[in-house]
């Protein structure tokens, strides 16, 4: 059984916020992920990691930033949150060191549902 | 450029019968094609998978066919039942990140 927790799994704030997003991961997964999603439709990755130090953004351009400092713990943060903002953010683990190792599955978080007004 | 094309992007299936989704993917250096399930509310959750080394899988009442020469592969959910009703992604992984498809939604009607 996969544990991946994300938090909060609701948030609703005003325009011009900073948010942070937490994703923490009990697998020791090396890989981590931030995909954005709205409602059942296509999943847009926005940044992963390898590993600790490692972050790279991913094939949607998002204003949106990411460290690594522990490799359980991968928090996403926006300086200034925009009504754009406004969708649902997925974490998700995988195993594998580098970026050399062959496919793996992802694991899923159950999402933080964002709301800028 | 999209890499995994899914189809279709939705499908009415009765209950009992077989649902059936496709994938088609474009870089062979892929060596992982999953299968993810989507609730409402919730995640994607592993659901299936199948590497390159095999043509077909078998789990329960969920299949995936692989073809590899025209690089394609396929879900196909046997005796298709409402709590199979969720949004169904495909994915084509490798070294580095992997890639999805655009998603299925899947109604299972009673």
């Amino acid at each position: 059984e996969a544990d991946i927790y994300q938090t909060p799994r609701y948030l609703v704030i005003g325009t011009g916020k900073k948010i942070t997003l937490e994703c923490s991961q009990t697998m020791g997964h090396d890989k981590m992920y931030w995909y954005q999603q709205d409602p059942g439709m296509e999943l847009h990755l926005i940044h992963y990691s390898y590993g600790v130090n490692s972050t790279e953004k991913g094939d949607l351009s998002s204003e949106s930033t990411v460290s690594r400092i522990r490799t359980e713990h991968f928090p996403l943060t926006l300086e200034s949150a925009r009504p754009s903002h406004t969708s649902q953010y997925l974490c998700a683990s995988s195993e594998g060191v580098g970026a050399r190792v062959g496919g793996q599955p992802q694991h899923f978080g159950d999402g933080t549902r964002l709301s800028i007004l | 450029q999209q890499q995994v094309k899914q189809s279709p992007q939705s499908l009415i299936v009765q209950k009992g019968g077989i649902s059936i989704i496709n994938c088609a993917y474009e870089n062979t250096a892929f060596d992982y094609f999953p299968w993810y399930q989507q609730f409402p509310g919730k995640g994607p959750a592993l659901l299936i998978a199948i590497r390159p080394d095999v043509s077909e899988k078998k789990e329960g009442r969920f299949t995936i066919s692989f073809n590899k020469s025209a690089k394609q592969f396929s879900l196909h959910i046997m005796d298709s039942q409402p709590g199979d009703s969720a949004t169904y992604f495909c994915a084509a992984g490798g070294p580095g990140k992997s890639t999805f498809g655009d998603g299925t939604t899947l109604t299972v009607k009673p």
